[in-house]
């Protein structure tokens, strides 16, 4: 199962509010990073944020991490149109065969002009 | 554009047939990943090439195979292809290991008939 799992799957809001998506994991972690994908295309990497942080801003972007609660944040304030995407946050996560990044399996947002 | 270019953009091919997806890094960085991308299994890890060694393993089947070259670029060998295959594959760099952001290129799609 994924190691991280996004909260609501789907989120469609007005232009001008706030969204806000959650992410729950399962093991312990060095860092959790959000992403960005539109319909089809490459992710973009939003933030990272490591186990020592409890929040981190970047523009409109605002993440918090509660390392107890095994849970992340995103909120994405003054939402326009072209925020509609979806959006997946990755955990690192030690397998068998190495470290990799685990993705949940995304939030879609659907900002309303 | 993250710096990251994958070729080819579109690949379709019938069942048991042989592939080979590319894949050229950001400039500097040292780390390649692949990803596949399918409806029903989300957002996989395949595996990661550090300088050229197998550094973390994933859920890469034994009829794929990668590898990753002196120039850093890499590539994707799909064999014995199944209909199951059919999903986007997408490459990812970046400078170091997991505490560091990956750049994901445009994806290969891939439609096995």
């Amino acid at each position: 199962s994924q190691q991280g799992e996004e909260d609501p799957q789907a989120l469609s809001i007005q232009e001008g509010e706030n969204a806000t998506m959650n992410c729950s994991y399962k093991t312990s972690i060095n860092n959790l990073q959000w992403y960005r994908q539109n319909s089809g295309r490459g992710l973009v990497h939003l933030i990272l944020i490591r186990s020592n942080e409890r929040e981190k801003h970047s523009g409109r972007l605002r993440v918090t991490l509660d390392t107890s609660k095994k849970s992340s944040s995103l909120l994405i304030t003054a939402s326009r149109a072209a925020d509609t995407a979806s959006y997946f946050c990755a955990t690192d996560a030690r397998g068998v065969s190495g470290s990799r990044l685990t993705f949940g399996e995304g939030t879609q947002l659907t900002v309303n002009p | 554009d993250s710096g990251v270019t994958q070729t080819p953009k579109h690949l379709i091919t019938a069942t048991g047939q042989r592939v080979t997806l590319r894949c050229s890094p950001r400039s500097g960085d040292l780390s390649v990943y692949w990803y596949q991308q399918s409806l029903d299994q989300g957002l996989q890890f395949l595996i990661q090439y550090y300088n050229g060694e197998e550094r973390a393993k994933g859920n890469i089947l034994e009829r794929f195979s990668a590898q990753q070259f002196p120039d850093l670029h890499s590539e994707l060998n799909l064999s014995s292809l199944e209909l199951g295959d059919s999903a986007l594959y997408f490459c990812a760099s970046s400078v170091g290991g997991l505490s560091y952001e990956q750049y994901f290129g445009p994806g290969t799609r891939l439609t096995v008939t």
